[in-house]
């Protein structure tokens, strides 16, 4: 098991473009979420999904959208991204929303210029 | 509302010493989980415990021991006769009642992040 994967791990983008960072899981996981870390502030969820088809909005999800077209895959995309989305971006899964276990993936660092 | 605190933001130690990292919680729910997650300096995110709000039983693992008290909501953290490894910014995090129910998001705190010196 590869276990969670994203990608890319580092990106630099200019005020105004879109991207969309990669996070897939081998472990037949429902639950899938990422989440944001700056300095100082811990990590805050930006979008979780409960399985295929199923998603939802945590604390910060203004300027991010996602979806979940297949149980394997969560891609999170910034549609027009801002200095303020300068930040490193976790994706998370456990196997249910019984709250197993999160296992996070490697990050993937974002800046904005 | 649900939130995490820690209070302490960096600690210092020289090696072999015992370090005691503070996390206190408030939720609202009568049945949660507690996590404990270590990210060293690489970056990656290491799930170190969970424990759910019914077992207030003192967990050991290695040098690694957690005390859980319900009556002051504090989920500590002990790490005995540190070591240069143990170098690492350590989260708390409180899970969140979804809706329908279950439990399912972290909520976390914003991290100690430890220095032990050799």
């Amino acid at each position: 098991n590869a276990g969670v994967t994203q990608t890319p791990k580092f990106q630099v983008l200019k005020t105004g473009q879109s991207m969309t960072l990669q996070c897939a899981q081998d472990m037949n996981h429902e639950y899938m979420s990422w989440y944001r870390q700056d300095p100082g502030m811990g990590l805050r969820l930006i979008h979780y999904s409960v399985g295929a088809g199923i998603t939802d909005q945590g604390e910060v999800p203004n300027g991010y959208n996602v979806s979940r077209s297949t149980t394997e895959d969560f891609p999170l995309r910034l549609l027009s991204a801002a200095p303020s989305q300068t930040s490193v971006y976790f994706c998370a899964s456990s196997y249910s929303i019984q709250q197993e276990t999160q296992y996070f993936g490697p990050g993937t660092r974002l800046l904005v210029l | 509302a649900q939130k995490v605190t820690q209070a302490q933001t960096e600690i210092s130690v020289v090696e072999k010493e015992d370090v005691t990292l503070d996390c206190v919680y408030e939720t609202r729910d009568t049945t949660y989980y507690l996590f404990w997650y270590k990210q060293p300096p690489s970056g990656e995110l290491v799930f170190l415990i969970r424990r759910n709000s019914f077992d207030e039983q003192n967990e050991i693992s290695g040098r690694y021991s957690w005390n859980f008290q319900k009556s002051t909501s504090s989920f500590n953290f002990t790490i005995t006769a540190s070591q240069v490894v143990d170098s690492a910014v350590y989260f708390c995090a409180l899970s969140e009642e979804l809706r329908g129910g279950s439990q399912g998001n972290l909520i976390f705190g914003k991290g100690t992040k430890l220095s032990v010196k050799p």
